[in-house]
């Protein structure tokens, strides 16, 4: 089983903000990393998939990085919305053929 | 394109019951995992089913099983149910590679034990 780390646990921020969490996982035999935003009483919806090695993706406001020989990814929010509030997941997928999520990170963006 | 679709919704059973629930993929999508989230705890990896076959297990007891039918759809079944299985059901979709391909996820069903 893999250990995935992510940090903070919860951040609380202003609207407006710009915030980043971070996802630590095994470098060894990464194969893709996965980030997903969970809505409270909605199911998990994927932002990204990423597979190489100082991989930058962007979707809105929302942008990710990869770096697979140390082993973490970032997760940026620029000027967080109350609606970007929700826990950010994300799931490194390894050579023994398992996504294995983080505990997440749960985002509170304030009015 | 419908979403992926998870019956029932909420469940409630006692100690000892079974239960199957049930779940069906967006249409084309052949890769069907399931994942089990418990209050504190992460979502957890259960197993993940392609073309009829198991491809990958959980760290699950094996009470809990699962199984794919020819249409993609499927379903987990809990048998000799336990107060620690009360938790949210999720079951995701992908294309055939769940490795580099996004899942999409159901809306869950909530299972309670009593």
């Amino acid at each position: 089983i893999l250990n995935v780390e992510q940090s903070p646990q919860s951040l609380h921020v202003q609207e407006g903000d710009s915030t980043n969490f971070t996802c630590s996982f095994p470098s060894s035999n990464f194969y893709a990393l996965h980030w997903y935003r969970w809505e409270t009483a909605k199911s998990p919806e994927a932002l990204f998939v990423m597979t190489l090695n100082g991989d930058e993706k962007k979707k809105g406001r929302i942008s990710a990085t990869l770096n697979t020989k140390e082993g973490y990814s970032y997760l940026y929010i620029k000027g967080s919305q109350p609606e970007d509030s929700a826990t950010y997941l994300c799931a490194p997928y390894n050579a023994g053929n398992m996504l294995t999520f983080g505990g997440g990170t749960r985002l509170m963006v304030k009015p | 394109k419908a979403g992926v679709t998870q019956t029932p919704r909420y469940l409630i059973k006692t100690r000892g019951q079974q239960v199957t629930l049930s779940c069906s993929p967006i249409s084309g999508h052949r890769s069907v995992s399931w994942y089990q989230q418990t209050p504190g705890q992460g979502l957890q990896f259960l197993f993940e089913y392609f073309s009829e076959t198991q491809r990958n297990k959980g760290n699950f007891p094996g009470r809990f099983s699962g199984r794919q039918f020819s249409n993609s759809r499927s379903e987990m079944n809990v048998s000799t149910l336990e107060l620690g299985d009360s938790a949210l059901y999720l079951c995701a979709s992908s294309p055939p590679d769940i490795s580099n391909e996004k899942l999409f996820f159901g809306s869950g069903t909530q299972l309670s034990v009593l």
